[in-house]
């Protein structure tokens, strides 16, 4: 079992919709919660990142962990084409042996 | 530009042959990464470094080898390449690991397609 476990998708919505986008760790020690997204063919770029328990805005953007459950969440509001991407979570204890899930590839059609 | 570069973009090669993979990044960043990306197992951490001379071991090491002299470069070579390294392969840099830190976002380039035939 991977310490960090993320649903691949697809994931298909509508321009506008609510996106919601999960993982789950393993390792309760894990105090750095991290979401990348990540362009085709380019390297992936720091969405949002938090080191505690409860939610954490940046504009249409929210993390929310929740460590008794061990689950990582990205809701993104509004959403838009140009969100279309693959979106990574990564966890651990720092930034030296981050480990990351596989990625949820989101499209988000007009 | 300032940023992190990798190159080349594209690569191939024959199984068996030495493959230097090149990383440089212009932030004096202390610690630099190497990470290899494949389908259903996502970025793993191959190797990674805290500051020159200094180098450590990610999740998947065998079969690479990494060098650190200067901080600004952080090379990554394959001895011997096999097709099970046909990949694509992310350097990345942050200033710190420190939780809490202003500067430990992880700073990614733009990758190296490796194809090994």
């Amino acid at each position: 079992q991977k310490e960090v476990e993320q649903d691949p998708g697809p994931l298909s919505v509508p321009e506008g919709a609510i996106v919601s986008l999960n993982c789950t760790y393993s390792n309760s020690a894990f105090q750095y919660f991290m979401w990348y997204r990540q362009y085709s063919r380019k390297g992936p770029e720091l969405l949002m990142y938090t080191y505690s328990s409860g939610n954490k805005e940046d504009g249409r953007f929210t993390a929310q962990v929740d460590k008794s459950s061990k689950y990582i969440s990205l809701f993104i509001r509004d959403s838009q084409p140009s969100d279309s991407a693959t979106y990574l979570c990564a966890s651990g204890l720092n930034t030296d042996k981050l480990i990351f899930g596989t990625g949820t590839r989101l499209q988000v059609f007009p | 530009d300032a940023g992190i570069t990798q190159s080349p973009r594209y690569k191939i090669t024959e199984t068996g042959r030495q493959v230097t993979l090149m990383c440089h990044q212009t932030w004096s960043h202390s610690y630099m990464f190497w990470y290899r990306q494949d389908l259903g197992h996502g970025l793993r951490l191959i190797y990674y470094s805290a500051a020159a001379d200094i180098t450590d071991k990610g999740e998947v090491p065998d079969g690479y080898v990494v060098s650190r002299s200067k901080t600004e470069n952080f090379p990554l070579t394959l001895e011997s390449a096999t097709r099970s390294q046909t990949s694509v392969y992310f350097c990345a840099s942050s200033g710190s690991h420190s939780p809490g830190a202003t500067n430990e976002k992880l700073f990614f380039g733009s990758g190296t397609q490796l194809s090994v035939l």
